[in-house]
């Protein structure tokens, strides 16, 4: 079964400065996706970024990137120039058939 | 173009109980998807949904079900309610069923079990 590993329950950074989420992920497929999801405080899960595995180039969405290493089955998020506003629960998640989630990354952001 | 929407937001309900959730996806959006969210088990999948026809199930039991209706809103029912059923449903609506596709998620139902 495909087990997704967030190995940080929380992390803190300071507002303006980089943080990386990691995640890695036990798969015996060869095709198959991985995003990244931000639940802010009693507000709605939204996507950060997605990721084809089949894809070598990583995954960037403006101040958001990933480091995909697919040998590794590894996935992690940076956070460039973070603001107070990404403070939020970070999820990893691989899909094949079926979406599953990591435990999360509560991230906090200090002015 | 209006969100996800999950009814009811709250319910109280007591073991041996049953319960019925809503979600109504986005408009167009033809798959539905469901989660439920512990602080213990994280966020667990239960089941997706495609132009009324069950794509994928979790590893839940028997007395979790769903439907998805004509016009794409879906509905799961848990029967027999025990404590440990007391969680965050989340309701996720996508375009088609192409897994790479973003999912977008309700405000979710905060089910609670005495």
């Amino acid at each position: 079964a495909q087990t997704v590993t967030q190995s940080q329950p929380e992390m803190s950074v300071q507002e303006a400065e980089t943080v990386t989420l990691s995640c890695t992920y036990d798969t015996s497929e060869s095709d198959y996706y991985l995003f990244w999801y931000k639940q802010p405080p009693s507000r709605q899960m939204i996507l950060v970024i997605r990721q084809e595995a089949y894809k070598q180039q990583n995954a960037t969405e403006n101040r958001f990137s990933v480091n995909f290493q697919k040998a590794a089955k590894s996935f992690s998020l940076k956070i460039s120039d973070s603001q107070l506003g990404d403070a939020a629960m970070y999820f990893c998640a691989y899909r094949n058939n079926d979406m599953r989630f990591g435990a999360g990354t509560r991230l906090t952001v200090k002015p | 173009k209006a969100g996800v929407t999950q009814t009811p937001r709250y319910l109280i309900k007591t073991r041996g109980q049953q319960v019925t959730l809503s979600c109504s996806p986005i408009s167009g959006h033809r798959s539905v998807s469901w989660y439920q969210q512990t602080p213990g088990q994280g966020l667990q999948f239960l089941f997706e949904y495609f132009s009324e026809t069950q794509r994928n199930k979790g590893n839940f039991p028997g007395r979790f079900s769903g439907r998805q209706f004509s016009n794409s809103r879906s509905e799961m029912n848990v029967s027999t309610l025990e404590l440990g059923d007391s969680a965050l449903y989340l309701c996720a609506s996508t375009r088609d069923n192409y897994a790479y596709n973003e999912q977008f998620f309700g405000p979710g139902t905060r089910l609670t079990v005495l």
